[in-house]
């Protein structure tokens, strides 16, 4: 059973830098598939923030990929998030997810509640 | 950017039929994926690729997709279906996901 599970700071400071991992278990990283990231602000809908191949390649949501990273380390079957100079509105849900081809998230992360506060 | 549109509520008695609608240009042309989330969960997949079921998820869940419309059906109704429901495409014009603005239904 493929299982993912977030991880990272719950609390960032305005400005700094949001981090989360995501390890995945049940499933190899390098064996396929894309692996994304998807918040939620607090009583609103889903957002995609970006997703990456297990190869490297990564495609952002136009709208963040400024402040966005994402990263994969298949050595220790995890990939990354970093969105950098956060403001209280990226305070949210963030999720971890597996994609298909055609990019649908078949197996998600619980979700971890990133606030973004002083 | 790419704009999927959905009604904010559906209303639907149990025992009966809600259908949850996504609009958008020309849809009909990708390939759309609907999720449910219920309160204080992550989202479950209940169609992928227009009209497909994962394992697991009940014959009662049915998608559709054609012109600038796509629709999620759920026959039967029961109180376990009361969920927020999503739609979602893969903007090729853009290479990114779009979600939709989400469905809240309420079973009566």
């Amino acid at each position: 059973q493929v299982q993912l599970q977030e991880s990272g700071p719950g609390l960032v400071k305005p400005s700094e830098t949001l981090s989360l991992t995501c390890a995945v278990s049940g499933y190899s990283i390098s064996s396929g598939y894309y692996w994304g990231w998807i918040r939620q602000p607090p009583g609103k809908g889903l957002e995609w923030i970006g997703s990456i191949y297990h190869s490297g390649s990564t495609y952002y949501n136009p709208s963040l990929k400024s402040r966005v990273t994402i990263s994969v380390d298949t050595s220790k079957n995890q990939f990354s998030l970093k969105l950098s100079s956060v403001t209280a509105a990226d305070t949210a849900v963030y999720y971890c997810a597996r994609q298909s081809g055609s990019y649908y998230s078949d197996y998600w992360g619980q979700g971890t509640l990133v606030t973004v506060s002083s | 950017s790419y704009v999927l549109t959905q009604p904010p509520s559906v209303s639907v008695a149990p025992g009966q039929t809600a259908r949850i609608t996504c609009g958008g240009n020309n849809i009909g042309s990708k390939s759309v994926h609907w999720y449910q989330q219920k309160p204080g969960q992550a989202p479950v997949l209940v169609v992928y690729d227009d009209s497909d079921r994962p394992s697991g998820i009940p014959e009662r869940f049915s998608g559709s997709n054609s012109g600038n419309t796509a629709t999620l059906t759920i026959s039967r109704v029961e109180a376990g279906d009361e969920a927020d429901y999503y739609c979602q495409v893969w903007d090729s014009s853009s290479d990114h996901q779009v979600f939709g603005t989400g469905t809240k239904v309420t079973v009566l």
